[in-house]
């Protein structure tokens, strides 16, 4: 079955740029979606399809792609950014497929 | 505002049946997608399936098929996953969420059902 492949954890301290990978073999035909987890709370949609940023959402939030990974970066991190991040792409069926998720700390 | 409401909190027996719903309103709940999630504790988020409210078009994950049930009752604006025989193992987090369809993001997310599953 298709997968998608995060590190399990990042760490960074406040101010800094935080980057979370994500990498599939189907990547470079399907788009990615990244989520926001914080403990307790449901997951909040931060990027779409690659690199679009939907309302609401701070402009320190930003995706790339390039060829089977797709980043998501996290300029001038925050306290309140520390959750737990999850990738979401599709197989070559269409069907959904989620990274395993990569916890952000701020230091 | 576009909502997805979950009902509440469960705690069944192992072999009893268990039907949860999510109610979407703020939006024209017959023209997306609603799809359902589960996360175990302290673990990641499985796609288990999908559902079109307009004709309930009905598309499951591998890894759920035959596992459990997705329905809509489009009269009420309400999709519903069900399990005929509850194992320990289907003690999780659920959640709905809504999409344009198939390979599009999540957006809004349901708060989660949280189902317990002991004898």
């Amino acid at each position: 079955s298709y997968e998608l492949t995060q590190p399990p954890s990042v760490s960074v301290s406040p101010g800094q740029t935080a980057r979370i990978t994500c990498s599939g073999d189907a990547l470079p035909k399907q788009y990615a979606h990244w989520y926001q987890q914080k403990p307790g709370q449901a997951p909040v949609l931060v990027i779409s399809k690659d690199s679009a940023r939907p309302s609401g959402i701070p402009e320190r939030f930003s995706g790339s792609s390039s060829g089977t990974t797709v980043t998501l970066t996290i300029s001038g991190v925050q306290a309140e950014d520390e959750a737990d991040y999850y990738c979401q792409s599709a197989d070559s069926s269409g069907t959904w497929v989620f990274g395993g998720g990569t916890k952000l700390t701020v230091l | 505002e576009v909502q997805l409401v979950q009902s509440g909190a469960e705690v069944k027996k192992p072999g009893e049946s268990l039907k949860i719903s999510c109610k979407g309103s703020g939006y024209s709940f017959t023209d997306y997608w609603i799809g359902w999630v589960r996360q175990m504790p302290g673990k990641g988020l499985e796609y288990m399936g999908i559902i079109y409210p307009g004709d309930s078009n009905t598309r499951y994950s591998p890894s759920f098929q035959g596992q459990v049930t997705i329905s809509v009752d489009k009269s009420i604006g309400t999709a519903y996953l069900q399990w005929s025989s509850l194992k320990a193992s289907d003690s999780a987090m659920y959640y709905c969420a809504r999409t344009t369809g198939f390979g599009v993001a999540f957006d809004p997310w349901g708060q989660g059902s949280l189902i317990t599953v002991a004898s």
